[in-house]
């Protein structure tokens, strides 16, 4: 079973709307969370990483929310852009070796 | 800066034939690479950990034997697909990270889609 689950699996929002995805983890012990946007055919980008101390972190249009007690994480998207339509996907990273335990990914397809 | 690049972005071939993927980290030594596939609408999946100068790390299932990995340098590292077959296809990532055998602080490639006919 992945230890990451993200929702929904996909999304088609029109431009100007905002949006949110969601990430639940059983991932433990627990070091931090990322978000990274994968276009298509291309190597995900970051977006945001938070640490189990930080509840939010933004990225210009990109705000992302971490509760580490319900292990529980969103990424919002306001005022999308037809530039946002791609797969986000929710990476966390366990302590010790830092190993990464990656989410299968929203494919967030923003419609003009 | 902490640019990666992959050659090539995308590569045909005919079942039986070997390729091989090169990753380079552009602006900086990476002492340690991982590469990935991902299927369609699927997560990245990790193959091996990479170490300059040292052998590869694989995952369980992983054929090491098949997917061969060298990294000769602190710049690059490459993976070759031996005796490709159409369950090959894939999209492969590479990622190099600034820390020694972690994850952390990893910069992804663009990957390189291949296809196996």
């Amino acid at each position: 079973k992945n230890q990451v689950e993200q929702s929904p699996q996909s999304l088609i929002i029109l431009e100007g709307k905002n949006c949110t995805l969601q990430c639940n983890y059983t991932v433990s012990p627990f070091s931090n969370l990322r978000w990274y946007k994968q276009d298509t055919g291309r190597g995900p980008v970051s977006l945001t990483i938070m640490t189990f101390s930080e509840n939010t972190k933004s990225n210009g249009r990109y705000t992302a929310t971490l509760d580490a007690d319900t292990k529980q994480s969103s990424l919002h998207i306001t005022a999308s852009q037809l530039s946002d339509s791609a797969s986000y996907i929710c990476v966390v990273t366990s302590g010790g070796w830092g190993k990464l335990q990656f989410g299968a990914g929203t494919q967030v397809v923003v419609t003009p | 800066g902490a640019v990666v690049s992959q050659h090539p972005s995308w590569v045909i071939c005919k079942s039986g034939t070997s390729v091989k993927i090169e990753c380079r980290s552009l602006d900086f030594q990476a002492t340690t690479m991982f590469w990935y596939r991902q299927f369609p609408k699927q997560s990245l999946m990790l193959m091996a950990t990479s170490n300059e100068g040292s052998k590869a790390t694989y995952e369980q299932g992983v054929e090491k034997d098949k997917f061969l990995i060298n990294h000769a340098s602190l710049t690059l590292s490459t993976l070759t697909v031996t005796s490709a077959h159409p369950e090959d296809s894939s999209f492969y990532i590479c990622s190099a990270s600034l820390a020694a055998s972690t994850q952390e602080t990893q910069y992804f490639g663009p990957g390189t889609r291949l296809l196996v006919l």
